[in-house]
Parts: structure tokens; C-alpha cells; sequence
């Protein structure tokens, strides 16, 4: 998706190990998002940022810590995996707080902890 | 608590018939309503969204959705399917209190036949 890259594309990494997934912007976004997708559960939030050095919990951050030093990268890292957290990771930004322009996702990680 | 809900995991419909993907909401206060599609490995796509006015919108692709506030909700809808509108079809509401949080749905599967 333009403007938006997340990286790996695909990873597998074994129990305990600690995982960090990428999300870089070309947009010049402030707001940035990372969203973890299971069935059934549709998309829920990790962690959010609304600029640099600031960064906030979703509903499913246990587990999770993000950082973000810069504007155009949105860092996702799992202290230590558990098969629990195997899931596709998204990233997504926006012009404005509340997506009023709707967000704009990367392509997705998929990670398996095996 | 904001929460939508999405009561069919999966919608068929012929190729040029109408199209309706449901999608009912809990809020506190007025709703702020969107609608994205997700094709196979990609990321979520911005469809419409719905904040005040008029309670039929019309987003991309030609697709339109219904506000509907004594029944809560706020279906998708196409006048003609396309095959190519086969996807995942997930609708979200936005945090009354932290517009930086929205709440998924599950996602509705649209299989169209040609």
C-alpha cells in the first residue's frame, strides 16, 4: 500500500524469543497505529502513537511495547513470544486523531511463534 | 462501552444482484461509523465512513451504507455485485472518549458468483 511499508513480511520465531516488527511511513503522518488480526475477532488495538516519543496502550497491549523515534517509524516488539501473539500484525496511519479521512493499513506481518 | 457487531460471518450473492452486509453498533453518545474491505494479503481499505447528516452514504467502489439510529445500524449495501467485490468486509466505530480507538467487527466474507 502507498506510504506504508511494514517489514518482515512473514517471520517465525520460537517461544520467548523477543520479536520486533517494523512499520515505516512516507506520509508524514503524526498518528500511527499497530492492530493485531484474528478470526473472529476482527482487528483490535495494540499500541498507538500520536507523535514522536508518544505512544499510548490499545485493548491488547499486555505483552507488547512500541517505540517511535522518529515520524515515519512505528517500532512493535514482543518482550517474549508466546504462540498466544501468533497473529497478522497491521500497521496503520492517519492525517488526524479519529481517522477522519479513514487510516491507511500497511500489507500486514504474519508472525507464527512456534 | 463502543462495540459493533457484525451478525454473518459470510455473504453470497450473485454477480449483479443487490448486495447488503450487516453491521450493528453500541455507543455512548453519537456514532462515528466506518466501513473497510480487505482483499486476500492485503490491508484494510477505506470504504465510507459516517459522522452526522444525511443517514445514506456513499463511499468507494459505488458501495453506500444505511444509517440507521432507532435500530443501531449501519449496513453496507451495492445496487450490483461484482465478482470482484469478493472480500472481507469489516465495519468499525470510533472511541466517544479516545478518538485515537476504534472497534472492529469480526468481518463479513462476500462471496460473489458469477
Amino acid at each position: 500500500d502507498a506510504g506504508i511499508t511494514q517489514s518482515p513480511r512473514h517471520k517465525v520465531t520460537e517461544t520467548g524469543t523477543p520479536v520486533t516488527l517494523r512499520c515505516h511511513q512516507t506520509e508524514n503522518h503524526r498518528y500511527m497505529y499497530w492492530y493485531r488480526q484474528d478470526p473472529g475477532h476482527g482487528l483490535r488495538l495494540i499500541h498507538y502513537s500520536y507523535g514522536v516519543k508518544d505512544t499510548d496502550k490499545g485493548e491488547v497491549s499486555d505483552g507488547y511495547s512500541v517505540s517511535r523515534s522518529k515520524t515515519e517509524d512505528f517500532l512493535l516488539t514482543l518482550e517474549s513470544a508466546t504462540s498466544s501473539q501468533t497473529s497478522v500484525y497491521f500497521c496503520a496511519i492517519s492525517e488526524s486523531a479519529g481517522g477522519k479521512y479513514g487510516y491507511t493499513f500497511g500489507s500486514g506481518t504474519r508472525l507464527t511463534v512456534v | 462501552a463502543q462495540s459493533v457487531a457484525q451478525p454473518e460471518d459470510q455473504v453470497n450473492v450473485a454477480e449483479g444482484n443487490p448486495l447488503t452486509v450487516k453491521c450493528t453498533y453500541s455507543v455512548s453518545g453519537n456514532p462515528y461509523l466506518f466501513w473497510y474491505v480487505q482483499y486476500p494479503n492485503r490491508g484494510l481499505q477505506f470504504l465510507l465512513k459516517y459522522i452526522t447528516g444525511d443517514n445514506l452514504v456513499k463511499g468507494s467502489y459505488g458501495f453506500e451504507a444505511e444509517f440507521n439510529k432507532s435500530q443501531t445500524s449501519f449496513h453496507l449495501k451495492k445496487p450490483s455485485a461484482l465478482v470482484s467485490d469478493s472480500a472481507l468486509y469489516f465495519c468499525a466505530v470510533r472511541d466517544h472518549y479516545n478518538f485515537n480507538k476504534f472497534y472492529f467487527g469480526s468481518g463479513t466474507k462476500l462471496n460473489v458468483k458469477p
